[in-house]
């Protein structure tokens, strides 16, 4: 099992609707949990962490954990065609701190 | 007033040449990384430093050689090169918490092309 998984994609959504992104984890110690969108050609961008049980909110998005499942969610909503990149589910490693480990990444394509 | 900036953004050069790559950071943070992206865009950790002491070294081939002069710079040298360090390299920068880990700040990258 990989460390970090997360579905490759593409996810195609229409404009206004609600994308929504996953992402597992193996570690059952990890305790920060990190989403980074990167555009075609440019570097990661963090765009939010959660370290607790529950939902964060942050504009349109929001971050959902549950750790009894390990699985951290991402949803975008009312979803943009600038939303369209690629977002990285990134976990450090129980005691890991100084280590991000990242998926894959899910490719997301917001169309018109 | 870029936080975390590379140099090169483009290196292309020829197979057996030794090239360097510099990072510098300004947001006053004590770790910085070095991550290589391939061509399959997954990221994955080389190297990580924490106040100019290595504190990772991921199973990377000893031609890859970083360098902290400070806390504020890791640059890294890599001899010898061959086909397949051609990926995107990229620098980043994070304030470690012993409560957990901070978000990282990434440089813009350096894409590197051996040929």
């Amino acid at each position: 099992q990989k460390e970090v998984e997360q579905n490759s994609g593409p996810l195609s959504v229409p404009e206004g609707a609600i994308a929504s992104l996953n992402c597992t984890y193996s570690d059952r110690g990890s305790q920060s949990f990190f989403w980074y969108r990167q555009y075609s050609g440019k570097s990661p961008e963090l765009i939010m962490s959660i370290y607790s049980n529950g939902d964060k909110e942050d504009g349109r998005f929001t971050a959902q954990l549950n750790k009894a499942s390990q699985y951290v969610s991402l949803l975008i909503r009312d979803s943009q065609p600038s939303d369209s990149a690629t977002y990285l589910c990134a976990v450090p490693p129980r005691g890991g701190y100084n280590k991000l480990i990242f998926g894959a990444g899910t490719r997301l394509a917001v169309h018109p | 007033d870029t936080a975390v900036s590379q140099t090169p953004k483009y290196l292309v050069t020829q197979m057996g040449n030794d090239k360097s790559i510099k990072c510098e950071q300004n947001l006053g943070h004590d770790t910085m990384y070095w991550y290589k992206q391939d061509s399959k865009k997954f990221l994955k950790i080389m190297f990580s430093y924490n106040n100019k002491e290595l504190i990772i070294n991921e199973t990377v081939p000893n031609r890859f050689s970083p360098k902290s002069p400070d806390k504020a710079h890791l640059n890294l040298h890599i001899n010898s090169l061959e086909l397949g360090d051609s990926a995107v390299y990229f620098c980043a920068s994070s304030q470690l918490a012993k409560t957990g880990a901070n978000g990282y700040t990434f440089g813009s990258g350096t894409r590197l092309t051996v040929v």
